[in-house]
């Protein structure tokens, strides 16, 4: 069973650009959440989408944005970007049911 | 406050040894609890995932909860070099179950 693949793994851009990261979930997994991981903040939760629909969001400003297609597959974009902007940006699939094992992707490293 | 503190390390242990790693939130919502273990420029790994309070065992790892004082633990018996990693606590609450609340993560050495 394939696990979650990101894409790309490692993105440089320059400051006022934008960014678009995506996420194929585990095979028959409908819920897809992104996190961006930094040494100063950890592991912070952006959002989550199901079946299409955004479910959950962090506190993380409008630049920030997701959507999700209807074979589960999720794209993250940043739009003018910031030198803060730098992380790991992750992504986590997970089933629809109260079960919440999440299974998380390589990440990509994006360096603004 | 964060919502889930954990103790950064460097934790430094000899091979064979019994390890202790933990976690303290503060949200009594949560219900769900997961360990995560993860190597160096790669994604977070699912090691252990626990619903309420009680123990649960896996091979060389026991997860155990404790609701009452808000308090998770993690034990790796028989640690290797190979579990040199940093390992993540993450928890959450039913109403966001996919909407997870990370510690800072503790930095695991093993020495051989």
């Amino acid at each position: 069973k394939a696990g979650v693949t990101q894409t790309p793994r490692y993105l440089i851009k320059t400051r006022g650009q934008q960014v678009t990261l995506s996420c194929s979930p585990i095979s028959g997994h409908r819920s897809v959440s992104w996190y961006q991981q930094t040494p100063g903040q950890g592991l912070q939760f952006l959002f989550e989408y199901f079946s299409e629909t955004q479910r959950n969001k962090g506190n993380f400003p409008g630049r920030f944005s997701g959507r999700q297609f209807s074979n589960s597959r999720s794209e993250m974009n940043v739009s003018t970007l910031e030198l803060g902007d730098s992380a790991l940006y992750l992504c986590a699939s997970s089933g629809s049911g109260g079960n919440t094992e999440a299974f998380f992707g390589q990440g990509t490293r994006l360096t603004v | 406050q964060k919502e889930v503190e954990q103790d950064p390390g460097p934790l430094s242990v000899p091979e064979g040894a019994i390890v202790s790693l933990n976690c303290t939130y503060s949200n009594s919502a949560f219900q769900y609890f997961m360990w995560y273990r993860q190597y160096s420029r790669k994604g977070p790994e699912l090691l252990m995932y626990t619903y309420s309070s009680g123990n649960k065992e896996d091979g060389r790892f026991t997860a155990q909860v404790d609701k009452s004082s808000k308090y998770i633990s993690l034990f790796i018996r028989d640690s290797q070099p190979s579990d040199s990693a940093t390992y993540l606590c993450a928890m959450s609450a039913p109403d966001n179950f996919n909407k997870f609340y990370f510690g800072s993560g503790t930095k695991l050495n093993v020495k051989p």
